[in-house]
């Protein structure tokens, strides 16, 4: 009975690259949320995603991240040309359907841009 | 819009002893749930209560409850007979009935326990 599984957990990558983080929710979670720790923060909302729907991305920034809940595999939290601000955990969490409130965490990617 | 606050940023405690971490709380909806997360050094959340905005009574977990005053807006979190696994980050985060799967996290505050 697998948890959330995060991968990399580390990452490090140069400014001006692309990085991919990926989420499997836990078995029989439908529902996909993506949060960002910033250091010495608390975590922030970025995306709600079901299969094949984004339902709230009012914490995603306009431009250069993008995510994805394909039918299909991982969920995949997408960020383009990364700036040394864009070093944070990232965190996925799943849910049952109706049961949003009770989201089970990964243990989250770690990413440094140099 | 909801929010959350937490006014401690560390505090100190005495092993055995119990302790209170603050958490208050804005939100307009009528129906919200609140949470408390531990986060240690090695950085996963985990997860420790859950209060909803109609339950009557307090919840308890284990050495983990959480005193609820609805009035007041607050949440705190109190942990009896602390441990020295204890130490570690905690946040409160909460989940209004019309943000829909959208947790709201304080800005945490690092307990320390001591020998």
């Amino acid at each position: 009975n697998a948890g959330v599984m995060q991968n990399p957990r580390h990452l490090v990558r140069r400014r001006g690259q692309e990085a991919r983080l990926r989420c499997s929710p836990m078995k029989g979670h439908s529902h996909v949320y993506w949060y960002r720790q910033l250091p010495e923060e608390g975590l922030k909302f970025m995306v709600y995603l079901q299969k094949e729907n984004i339902i709230d991305e009012s914490g995603m920034p306009k431009e250069r991240f993008s995510a994805e809940f394909p039918k299909e595999g991982p969920s995949i939290l997408r960020i383009q040309q990364v700036v040394r601000g864009d070093s944070a955990a990232y965190f996925c969490a799943s849910s049952r359907p109706g049961s949003q409130e009770t989201q089970y965490f990964g243990p989250g990617t770690r990413l440094l841009v140099l | 819009a909801q929010k959350i606050t937490q006014t401690q940023p560390g505090m100190f405690v005495q092993e055995k002893e119990a302790v209170t971490l603050d958490c208050t709380y804005d939100t307009s909806d009528p129906s919200y749930g609140l949470f408390w997360y531990k986060q240690p050094s090695s950085g996963e959340m985990i997860f420790l209560i859950y209060q909803g905005s109609y339950d009557q009574q307090n919840a308890t977990e284990g050495r983990y409850s959480l005193n609820f005053q609805k009035a007041r807006k607050s949440a705190n979190l109190v942990i009896s007979a602390s441990q020295l696994g204890d130490s570690a980050m905690y946040f409160c985060a909460m989940i209004g009935g019309t943000s829909y799967g959208k947790l709201t996290f304080g800005q945490g505050t690092i307990l320390t326990v001591h020998p």
